[in-house]
């Protein structure tokens, strides 16, 4: 079946610096990814829609200079967390729309990367 | 806009009783639904859906029946097992807008005890 990965699964980094998170294909070509953050307890937030080669469309208050999101290729899209701040820790999913799905609504998630800034 | 509101869990059942979990939605026109299930340490996966009015969705001896007419989707087992362990979440995806973006409920855990 299709896979997402994402690298690394869990990073700890001090209050300041970028952290970059990738969110890959693995055995299908993706035209469309999504940036999902999600809190405790809490349903997963749409950050920002990322076509490949082009800009992301980012959703309502989400800063786009925060978060930079790179969609390079048809199989791997990054997201960079600009500046880290604890308020920044969180849990960020990602998910691939196939280049050749069956329906528009097919996505396939990533497992997602635990980020905790300190 | 469009929200998806999902029972809280954590819930707690023993091997072979029924699970409802319930989903309400508010959305114009007539959105798809979904289930997805989080297993421990993996990504989402779709569990099931369904497009139009009194649709029913299967998977896996779950089930969930789209009705307009209450805004619903609850997903429903007649016989949990300890491998259903995960979280499940509900979804709505809007029916227009070429993004095709997905809005989720807060997620429901569930534990099954043997």
């Amino acid at each position: 079946g299709a896979v997402v990965s994402q690298h690394p699964s869990r990073v700890i980094c001090k209050s300041g610096t970028s952290v970059k998170i990738e969110c890959r294909s693995l055995d299908f070509q993706a035209t469309t990814m999504f940036w999902y953050r999600q809190f405790p307890k809490q349903s997963l937030m749409l950050m920002a829609t990322s076509n490949e080669g082009s800009k992301a469309t980012y959703e309502q208050g989400v800063e786009k200079d925060k978060f930079l999101i790179n969609h390079a290729s048809l199989t791997l899209s990054t997201l960079t967390v600009t500046s880290a701040h604890p308020e920044d820790s969180s849990f960020y999913i990602c998910s691939a729309r196939p280049l050749l799905a069956g329906g528009t609504d097919t996505q396939y998630f990533g497992p997602g990367t635990r980020l905790t800034v300190l | 806009g469009d929200s998806v509101t999902q029972m809280e869990g954590p819930v707690t059942l023993s091997e072979e009783a029924f699970l409802t979990i319930n989903c309400t939605y508010t959305a114009t026109g007539y959105p798809s639904l979904f289930w997805y299930v989080q297993y421990p340490g993996e990504g989402l996966q779709l569990l099931l859906k369904a497009t139009k009015a009194d649709d029913k969705g299967s998977n896996k001896g779950f089930e969930a029946t789209y009705r307009k007419e209450t805004t619903s989707f609850h997903l429903e087992k007649g016989s949990v097992q300890v491998s259903d362990s995960a979280v499940y979440f509900c979804a709505l995806m809007a029916p227009r807008g070429s993004a095709r973006q997905l809005t989720f409920g807060s997620g429901t855990q569930l534990t099954v005890l043997p």
